[in-house]
């Protein structure tokens, strides 16, 4: 099993839309998570990080699983600009330090 | 303000060449990361400072893939006998700390690499 598992999509909504995203990790002991965000032809930006207690910043609400293993990202009322690769990011304490281990992404377009 | 940097941000070159990828990282920030990007994938981890000193390099590929920050500023990755798989986009990131739990990465355009 790979340590995180996105669903590659691509998915394609219309605007307004509401869509989830869901990424599974492999390591029980990971403590941090993180949601980022890449444009095409851009550097990853950092989105939302992921709380135990599930967060939520305007029309995005993020979620943690650590039963299931997974986190969760959906986005409500879509917008045009919100067409972009959603990567999950989870740490993984290995080799004495802690480091992020990055889905392949997730793609979103969001459609007039 | 400024962002990380990262130089140059194409290099085209033969297998068997050496190259040389600079990072230049957000001023003050203690950590810096380097990624290897494939199309359609996420960034993988490579190595990672925590000032000057090399904290991790467990993701480095091999013995011809090193880097180095000397004075906890300005990193380099230097790829020797360069080998068309090495083809990817290299990214620098930085944090303000070492806290992976507390502190955001900020990543750099990156470096497109293209081994002919």
């Amino acid at each position: 099993r790979k340590e995180v598992e996105q669903d590659p999509g691509p998915f394609n909504v219309p605007e307004g839309a509401t869509v989830a995203f869901n990424c599974t990790y492999s390591n029980s002991a990971s403590q941090s998570f993180f949601w980022y965000r890449q444009d095409c032809r851009k550097e990853p930006k950092l989105l939302m990080s992921v709380y135990s207690s599930g967060n939520e910043d305007g029309r995005f609400t993020a979620q943690l699983n650590r039963a299931s293993q997974y986190i969760s990202l959906l986005i409500r009322d879509s917008k045009l600009s919100d067409s972009a690769t959603y990567l999950c990011a989870v740490s993984v304490y290995q080799g004495g330090s802690e480091k992020l281990v990055f889905g392949k992404g997730t793609k979103l377009t969001v459609n007039p | 303000g400024a962002g990380v940097s990262q130089s140059p941000r194409y290099k085209v070159t033969k297998r068997g060449q050496d190259v040389a990828l600079r990072c230049d990282p957000i001023s003050g920030h203690v950590s810096l990361y380097w990624y290897r990007q494939a199309l359609g994938q996420g960034p993988e981890f490579l190595t990672y400072f925590n000032y000057e000193a090399q904290q991790d390099k467990s993701g480095l590929p091999n013995d011809r893939f090193s880097a180095e920050r000397p004075e906890g500023s300005i990193s380099t990755l230097t790829i020797q006998r360069t080998e068309q798989r090495d083809s990817a986009m290299y990214r620098c990131a930085s944090s303000f700390t070492s806290g992976l739990s507390t502190d955001t990465q900020y990543f750099g355009p990156g470096t497109r690499l293209t081994v002919l």
